[in-house]
């Protein structure tokens, strides 16, 4: 099956600058990869998703790049504020089919 | 529209008693699947379902049981608790093709 790998485990930033999210996976026919956003005591969330015919995607302040033929996808958080403090996790997967996530990553933003 | 919908949100259990954790949606969704999240481990995939009447195996599957007789409902069943089973469980449905999972709110089981 599918194995992703999530780095790094913990993340702290001051408000403002940008984190970034690194995520790698070994299975060649994934094609979709979306990141979730677990807030304490709650399930993830959906907060953006790409396909492997798209390199990039971005929405507001969120962004995401794939690059198929090294298999590694990365998150992008630009002008990060203390409501972004969360664990975020990557996954892949065929469509929907059998999704595997990353271990998360613990993102903390200071103010 | 609820989502999906776990119940019971937690549970204690004696090591050898049974249960069952229930999962419901009601968007229509093709697929569902069971996640447990331990500290440090992520979300690791027990069983999962591409429709009704079908389920799979995921990462770790031992120890537990699943049906998918309609295509709302999901349960998990635990046949003989552990202490190695304490852990967050999360239910998630999504649509075919690929674009995204809803997760439910979780059940936090804990295996004395």
């Amino acid at each position: 099956g599918e194995n992703v790998e999530q780095h790094p485990s913990t993340l702290s930033v001051q408000e403002g600058d940008s984190a970034v999210i690194k995520c790698t996976y070994s299975d060649s026919a994934s094609n979709y990869f979306p990141w979730y956003k677990q807030e304490l005591g709650k399930g993830p969330q959906l907060i953006i998703d790409i396909r492997s015919n798209v390199g990039e995607k971005k929405d507001q302040r969120i962004a995401v790049t794939l690059n198929k033929t090294a298999k590694h996808f990365s998150l992008h958080i630009t002008e990060t504020q203390p409501e972004d403090s969360a664990v975020y996790f990557c996954a892949a997967s065929r469509g929907n089919n059998d999704m595997r996530f990353g271990a998360g990553t613990r993102l903390t933003v200071k103010p | 529209n609820a989502g999906v919908t776990q119940t019971p949100k937690f549970q204690v259990l004696k090591t050898g008693q049974s249960m069952t954790l229930q999962c419901a949606q009601d968007m229509n969704h093709e697929y569902m699947s069971w996640y447990r999240q331990d500290p440090g481990m992520g979300l690791r995939l027990i069983h999962y379902s591409v429709g009704a009447g079908i389920t799979d195996q995921g990462e770790v599957p031992n120890g537990y049981n699943v049906s998918r007789s309609t295509t709302e409902d999901f349960p998990l069943r635990l046949l003989s608790a552990a202490p190695s089973q304490t852990s967050v469980y999360f239910c998630a449905s999504g649509r075919q093709g690929g674009y995204g999972y809803t997760f439910g709110s979780g059940t936090r089981l804990t295996v004395v």
